[in-house]
């Protein structure tokens, strides 16, 4: 059965530094979502894209977070200037269509920040 | 903003139980998502409801969209159903807003 991965598993990383996760979404959905867990908190919503635009982002999402699908297979989430409230798990999601469909996760990046 | 309450928060019960999770929100959605998070921490979309009822295996998501509520039943429950069920819904564009979850254990 297709699957979402996601890489790496866990990413430590010092304060001010960039991060990027990477995210392979399931080969024939077009929606990509990215949210993010601080640990013993509810999921958060960050961000969606289609079409190779962000089609909306949440106020968590502001310009030290970017996305990006450089190569049609990848989804990639960066993060410019990592801040210790950043330590999270991440989460990416893909499904077929926007409102109508099932979103299907993958198993998350740790990303800890020291 | 959409606010979503899950009761109750934390749920045990013995194998074989009849389980119910209930959801609620404050604001008129588009579709409402119940998902499961294992205890290793991994997501997996159990039902996407815009109205009614849907049944997959021994699970059964139910949304009455007037009462602005939502229910997820597991019959003949088993120790595997153990986990975090959550509950989030759809109001306009993307954005899902997520509720702060339903912890299950059920007991052998």
């Amino acid at each position: 059965e297709p699957e979402v991965t996601q890489t790496p598993s866990h990413q430590v990383t010092q304060m001010g530094q960039e991060v990027i996760l990477r995210c392979v979404p399931i080969s024939n959905h077009l929606y990509f979502y990215w949210y993010r867990q601080i640990l013993g908190q509810k999921v958060e919503f960050l961000v969606s894209f289609y079409n190779n635009e962000i089609s909306e982002k949440s106020e968590i999402f502001d310009d030290q977070f970017s996305v990006e699908r450089p190569d049609g297979s990848n989804f990639t989430l960066k993060i410019r200037s990592t801040k210790l409230e950043d330590s999270a798990m991440y989460f990416c999601a893909s499904s077929v269509s926007s409102g109508g469909s099932l979103q299907y996760f993958g198993p998350g990046t740790r990303l800890t920040v020291t | 903003k959409n606010e979503v309450e899950q009761s109750p928060q934390n749920l045990t019960a013995q194998e074989g139980e009849f389980i119910t999770i209930n959801c609620s929100y404050s604001v008129g959605i588009s579709a409402l998502h119940w998902l499961q998070q294992h205890p290793g921490g991994g997501i997996v979309s159990l039902f996407m409801l815009s109205s009614g009822k849907k049944k997959h295996g021994r699970l059964i998501a139910t949304i009455n969209i007037q009462e602005k509520h939502s229910s997820l039943h597991i019959t003949a429950s088993h120790p595997r159903d153990s986990a975090v069920y959550i509950c989030a819904v759809r109001s306009g564009n993307e954005k899902l807003t997520f509720g702060t979850g339903t912890r299950l254990t059920i007991i052998p």
